[in-house]
């Protein structure tokens, strides 16, 4: 069990580019969550999968962002035409539904900045 | 909706001194309830958590939690804190045990000598 990865782990990107996150999470686990951290806040929920469907999106999530989980392995999220609010950090976590621990698995996050 | 109240921004404990941290939560029915703390530059790490059974749950690293539906609340506590507790502590709620969590804004522990 090597935990969920994230990478990177710190994007510097200016305004108006688009920037790709990546996830990898424990090996098996068929839920896969991701969350929006700002300073001084808690995690935000933005969007999970269960296998390769996306079941829910917050409305936190713009028509900018998108989200895929095409083999129900890693995921990504994209964020087009970057703006300086989306600076945060992008957390990921992974939890296996079947087994009926309850636990979400998180990642060590990507750190957005846009400038 | 959930949500999830940290009254507590920002505490300062003695090492050696007990803690409790609040939460309060609103949900309709019955809540799947967790603590995860984070320290910086790492990721969330679940410390206990409570979705029926026994209202006192033990987790990791000698934390306590008690479930209180009459107070809707779920308070964090530790006997006697160690300098390696300093880091961020957040509660969270959600509608099952794999569903979505929703947190609250978090406490941030501080231990001084």
């Amino acid at each position: 069990d090597t935990g969920v990865s994230q990478n990177p782990r710190h994007k510097i990107t200016k305004r108006g580019q688009n920037v790709t996150f990546r996830c990898d999470p424990i090996s098996e686990h068929n839920r896969l969550y991701w969350y929006r951290q700002t300073l001084g806040q808690g995690p935000e929920f933005l969007t999970y999968f269960q296998n390769e469907a996306q079941l829910e999106k917050s409305r936190l999530l713009s028509d900018r962002f998108s989200a895929e989980r095409p083999k129900g392995s890693f995921s990504t999220l994209e964020i087009q035409r970057t703006e300086q609010g989306d600076s945060a950090m992008y957390l990921c976590a992974s939890s296996h539904i079947d087994v009926g621990t309850y636990e979400q698995y998180f990642g060590p996050g990507t750190r957005l900045t846009v400038t | 909706a959930q949500s999830v109240t940290q009254p507590d921004i920002h505490i300062t404990v003695s090492e050696g001194a007990s803690l409790e941290l609040r939460c309060n939560y609103s949900y309709g029915a019955t809540p799947y309830l967790f603590w995860y703390v984070q320290s910086p530059g790492q990721g969330l790490q679940l410390l206990l958590k409570y979705f029926s059974g026994d209202t006192l749950v033990q987790g990791i690293k000698g934390f306590e939690a008690e479930f209180k539906r009459s107070q809707s609340s779920f308070n964090l506590r530790k006997p006697s804190v160690h300098w390696s507790d300093a880091a961020e502590y957040f509660c969270a709620v959600g509608a099952g045990g794999n569903e979505k969590l929703t947190f609250g804004t978090g406490t941030r522990l501080t231990i001084i000598p």
